[in-house]
């Protein structure tokens, strides 16, 4: 069962406009959230992270808001740029158990940003 | 080079084959991993070796065998694989096991089994 789920496999986006990837949990020991991008043909970046005694944090154009009641992180981009084209992995991490720090990857989000 | 880096970029193999993947890191960090990407399913932990101890096998099936042998180097050896494990093999390191580090990603190795 996954413990991580992006539920859209891809997104469009216009350049310029807001660009939001959703992210949903089902462990409630997640305590640490990240996002990753990744390009074809490159191993993912590390892109911006989240506390879960946060609930955002923003980095330039990239923000994330964590949900802990819903169990729902989104990354929003603004402005999208053509350069954001990428797939983008939802990870989470559980700091108590026997996988201590091992992270748990959705599937990803194709975002498409059109010029 | 900077980073962590991962060769051969793709690798196409018999089942009957022996063949080792590569992974190096130039970042001075202590703990190293193996994923696997397979094809609409999420990344998937293999293995994870903390100063140079193998700390993590993630019920991943014995044809996989990790070597480890400084905090700069990882390999993963390959031997009688199935088709099904064909996939992108990702390498990454990060500075130790502190759950808050990031994890660095090298390129992957795209592996097919035929």
């Amino acid at each position: 069962d996954q413990q991580v789920k992006q539920n859209s496999p891809s997104l469009s986006v216009q350049e310029g406009r807001i660009s939001i990837l959703n992210c949903d949990y089902t462990n409630s020991m997640f305590d640490y959230f990240l996002w990753y991008k990744k390009y074809p043909a490159e191993g993912p970046t590390f892109l911006i992270s989240i506390s879960s005694i946060k609930d955002k944090n923003e980095d330039g154009r990239f923000t994330v808001f964590l949900n802990k009641s819903a169990k729902h992180l989104s990354l929003h981009i603004v402005p999208s740029q053509p350069g954001d084209s990428a797939v983008y992995f939802c990870a989470a991490r559980n700091h108590y158990g026997g996988s201590q720090g091992n992270l748990i990857f959705g599937k990803g989000t194709k975002l498409s940003v059109k010029p | 080079e900077t980073g962590v880096t991962q060769t051969p970029r793709h690798l196409v193999m018999g089942m009957t084959n022996k063949k080792s993947l590569k992974c190096e890191q130039h970042l001075g960090h202590n703990a190293m991993y193996w994923y696997k990407q397979s094809a609409k399913k999420p990344l998937e932990l293999m293995f994870v070796y903390n100063f140079k101890e193998q700390t993590e096998n993630n019920s991943v099936p014995s044809r996989f065998s990790p070597e480890c042998p400084n905090s700069s180097h990882l390999f993963l050896h390959l031997h009688t694989l199935q088709p099904e494990d064909s996939a992108l093999y990702l390498c990454a390191s990060s500075p130790g096991r502190d759950y808050q580090e990031t994890q660095y990603f090298g390129p992957g190795t795209r592996l097919l089994v035929l």
